[in-house]
């Protein structure tokens, strides 16, 4: 199975500041189509995960633009441009290139300093 | 707007059964492949099952292979997860999230429904 590594585990960021994540993958995300099949979700604490991005940069509808993905082959980063307080949470990222089974980072605690 | 609602959790002991349910509504259910995921205790999502819009494929993680069964209603516009010969770490928050594309993930996600496996 694909190992997807994140790092920080912990981001204590000021309101205002950027934000950025990275999230490495045990081999290549890049898909026998050509495409790299690399996700990333928000959870808000108490809530249900929420996904921000799709195929590494693809912003799910309601997303804000500060929201940013990029990245490719096996090393892929979540950036926000602005961190807003309702940005805190764990944020994971998951591969679909290898699956079944998908599989996800260990998640990054953001929290505002 | 799409819902997904998820119930039957509750407290086991270690051996027993549960049967998890996912009621879907605001789509049409059928058109749609979905997931269970879980998430233990202060812990990380884990992706456990997958089935297809038809149910012609279904897919489990190696943790819950043999135990735990997927299957859908789409007359009842709802998705299940039987799980049987539970283990305390089994204990996690269990959600339902649909598949609009496979390599895409989970795009929808119900609001959890806990289980808790203990003696």
């Amino acid at each position: 199975d694909v190992v997807m590594t994140q790092s920080p585990l912990s981001l204590p960021v000021t309101l205002g500041q950027p934000a950025s994540i990275s999230c490495r993958s045990s081999q290549s995300l890049v898909h026998s189509d050509g495409n790299t099949y690399l996700t990333w979700f928000h959870q808000r604490p108490g809530q249900s995960p929420r996904r921000l991005i799709y195929r590494v940069s693809k912003r799910d509808s309601g997303v804000p633009d500060r929201f940013s993905g990029s990245g490719s082959g096996a090393d892929f980063t979540l950036k926000i441009s602005r961190v807003e307080a309702e940005d805190v949470g764990v944020y994971y990222c998951m591969q679909g290139t290898h699956w079944p089974p998908y599989t996800f980072g260990q998640g990054t605690k953001l929290e505002i300093k | 707007e799409v819902q997904l609602v998820e119930s039957g959790g509750g407290f086991v002991q270690p051996g027993g059964s549960l049967r998890l349910s996912c009621t879907v509504s605001g789509i049409t259910f059928s058109a749609y492949e979905f997931n269970w995921v879980r998430q233990a205790p202060g812990k990380g999502l884990e992706w456990i099952s997958y089935i297809s819009s038809s149910d012609s494929t279904i897919y489990y993680a190696d943790s819950v292979k043999g135990r735990f069964t997927i299957s859908r209603d789409n007359a009842k516009n709802s998705l299940y997860l039987q799980m049987n010969s539970l283990r305390v770490e089994d204990t996690a928050v269990y959600y339902c999230a649909r598949t609009m594309w496979s390599y895409y993930g989970m795009d929808v996600w119900g609001q959890g429904t806990t289980v808790t496996v203990s003696s």
